[in-house]
C-alpha cells in the first residue's frame, strides 16, 4: 500500500530556532501534500496544501512566513517552523495524495517540543 | 461549510463487546466518507471509506454504511479486541483537496 514517512519522529528545540520536518511518499508520486497540526486530544487542523512545483495554499489563520512549506519534488515536502516558540509545540502530520486519487495517506507524525 | 460530528468519548468496552461510534455530517454536495484510526504514538491510517449513498465500507471487521437520508456514517464492529484501542476519526471529502475531520473518539478496550 501507499506509505508516507516523516522525519524526524520527534524533535526538541530551543525557542527562537528553526526546525525542518520532512514528509516523503515512498512508493507513489504525491502530486499533492497536506500539512496538519494536531493538538492534544483534539482533531487534526489543516494548515496548508501544497502541489508539487507550486506555492503552498495556507488555511486562514496560519502564518505563511512562520510555517514555510516546500514541495520541490513528487516525493518530498518539507515544513519549516521558523523562530519556533513554545506555543508551536504540537504534533505535525503530513499526508499525500496521487493525482486523480481521492484518498490521502498519512505519515506517522512529528512531535515538536519547543523549550 | 462542511462539518463532521462524532460522539464524544472515551468509549470503554470489554473485549468481545459490540462497538458503535456515531458519525454524522453536514455537506453541501455528495461527499466521500472515511474512517481513520490512530493508534497510540502513530499517525492516521485509513480504516475504510464509502464514496456514495448506501455504499458499505469494511475492513478488519469494522464496517460503516453511507446513509444519505440520515447523513450518517456510523462505525461498527461486532466483537472488539484490546488491540482495537485507538482514536477513531470520521472524515469527509467533497472531492476537492480538503478532508474535514471530526473531533475523534477514543476507544478503550479492556480484557
Amino acid at each position: 500500500g501507499a506509505v508516507v514517512s516523516q522525519h524526524p519522529s520527534r524533535v526538541i528545540c530551543k525557542s527562537g530556532t528553526s526546525v525542518k520536518i520532512e514528509c516523503r511518499s515512498l512508493d507513489f508520486q504525491a502530486t499533492t501534500m497536506f500539512w496538519y497540526r494536531q493538538f492534544p486530544k483534539k482533531s487534526l487542523m489543516l494548515m496548508a496544501t501544497s502541489n508539487e512545483g507550486s506555492k503552498a495554499t495556507y488555511e486562514q489563520g496560519v502564518e505563511k512566513d512562520k510555517f514555510l512549506i516546500n514541495h520541490a519534488s513528487l516525493t518530498l515536502s518539507t515544513l519549516t517552523v521558523t523562530s519556533a516558540h513554545p506555543e508551536d509545540s504540537s504534533f505535525y502530520i503530513c499526508s499525500a495524495r496521487e493525482a486523480g486519487v481521492e484518498t490521502q495517506y498519512f505519515g506517522p507524525g512529528t512531535r515538536l517540543l519547543v523549550l | 461549510g462542511d462539518s463532521v460530528t462524532q460522539m464524544e468519548g472515551p468509549v470503554t468496552l470489554s473485549e468481545e463487546a459490540f462497538l458503535t461510534i456515531n458519525c454524522t455530517y453536514t455537506a453541501t454536495g455528495y461527499p466521500s466518507l472515511f474512517w481513520y484510526v490512530q493508534y497510540p504514538g502513530e499517525g492516521l491510517q485509513l480504516l475504510l471509506k464509502a464514496t456514495k449513498a448506501d455504499d458499505k465500507g469494511s475492513n478488519k471487521g469494522f464496517e460503516a454504511t453511507y446513509r444519505k437520508e440520515t447523513t450518517s456514517f456510523h462505525l461498527e464492529k461486532g466483537s472488539v479486541q484490546v488491540s482495537d484501542s485507538a482514536v477513531y476519526f470520521c472524515a469527509l471529502s467533497d472531492g476537492g483537496n480538503k478532508l474535514v475531520f471530526g473531533a475523534g473518539t477514543i476507544l478503550r478496550v479492556k480484557s
